[in-house]
C-alpha cells in the first residue's frame, strides 16, 4: 500500500520561504508512470494544484504560482519537496502531496495534509 | 485556462435517494482526463472516478461517472450515510495542467 506523508514547519513568517517534504512509502518513487504533485486548500475553500515533478526532473507548475515555486525530488530518500518563496497570508492553507498517474491524470494516493500558516 | 463549474453548490438529499452532480468545463476535456473525488472534513480527497467513468479501486458500484466534451456527471444511485461529503471534479491536460471544480456539498436533508 502506497503512503505519502507531508512534513515541514506549520508556521512561516511573511516574506519567508515555505518548505515542505513528502515522503513516499510502500513503493519506489522511481516506479511507473507517475508524477509527484502538491495541491493546497485554504480553510473552507476548494483545491488548487501547485505543480508536479517526475523523477527525471521534469516539472510543471501552476502559472499563478510559477514565479515563486520550486520542486525537487530525492530518489535516495524516496521523497520530493516543495518550496514557495515570498509567502503572504494568502498562502495559508492545508498542503497535500499526491501521486498523479500520467495515463489518466488522476491523483490516486494522497498524503493526509499539513497545515501551513503564514503569520508573524 | 480550463475552468470547471460544478453544480449545484449544495445538494440536500435523504439517505437512499439518488444524487446527480454536474461538472461543466469551459473548453472540451478529453474523457480520459476527467476525475471525481470525495472529501470529508479533516481528510484528504479520495479518488472515486477516473477517465470520466471508471471506478477507482474499492469504490462501491453505487458511484458512477458519465459524460464527454464539456459536460460530465457523477451519480450516486442510493445515498448511504457515509456519502454525505464534498465532491470535486478535476481535469488534466489543459493550462494549467490540472484544475479542480469548486465542489458540490452533498448534505443530509
Amino acid at each position: 500500500q502506497v503512503q505519502l506523508q507531508e512534513s515541514g514547519p506549520g508556521l512561516v513568517e511573511p516574506s519567508q520561504t515555505l518548505s515542505l517534504t513528502c515522503t513516499v512509502s510502500g513503493d519506489s518513487i522511481n516506479s511507473g508512470r507517475y508524477f509527484w504533485s502538491w495541491i493546497r486548500q485554504p480553510a473552507g475553500k476548494g483545491l488548487e494544484w501547485i505543480g508536479r515533478i517526475q523523477t527525471s526532473g521534469s516539472s510543471n507548475y501552476n502559472p499563478s504560482l510559477k514565479s515563486r515555486v520550486t520542486m525537487s525530488v530525492d530518489t535516495s530518500k524516496n521523497h520530493f519537496s516543495l518550496k514557495v518563496n515570498s509567502v503572504t497570508a494568502a498562502d495559508t492553507a492545508m498542503y497535500f502531496c499526491a501521486r498523479q498517474y500520467d495515463i489518466y491524470g488522476d491523483f490516486d494516493y494522497w498524503g493526509q495534509g499539513t497545515l501551513v500558516t503564514v503569520s508573524s | 485556462e480550463i475552468v470547471l463549474t460544478q453544480s449545484p453548490g449544495t445538494l440536500s438529499l435523504s439517505p437512499g435517494e439518488r444524487a446527480t452532480l454536474s461538472c461543466r468545463a469551459s473548453q472540451s476535456v478529453s474523457s480520459s482526463y476527467l476525475a471525481w473525488y470525495q472529501q470529508k472534513p479533516g481528510q484528504a480527497p479520495r479518488l472515486l472516478i477516473y477517465g470520466a467513468s471508471s471506478r477507482a479501486t474499492g469504490i462501491p458500484d453505487r458511484f458512477s461517472g458519465s459524460g464527454s466534451g464539456t459536460d460530465f456527471t457523477l451519480t450516486i444511485s442510493r445515498l448511504e450515510p457515509e456519502d454525505f461529503a464534498m465532491y470535486y471534479c478535476q481535469q488534466y491536460g489543459g493550462s494549467p495542467r490540472v484544475t479542480f471544480g469548486g465542489g458540490t456539498k452533498v448534505e443530509i436533508k
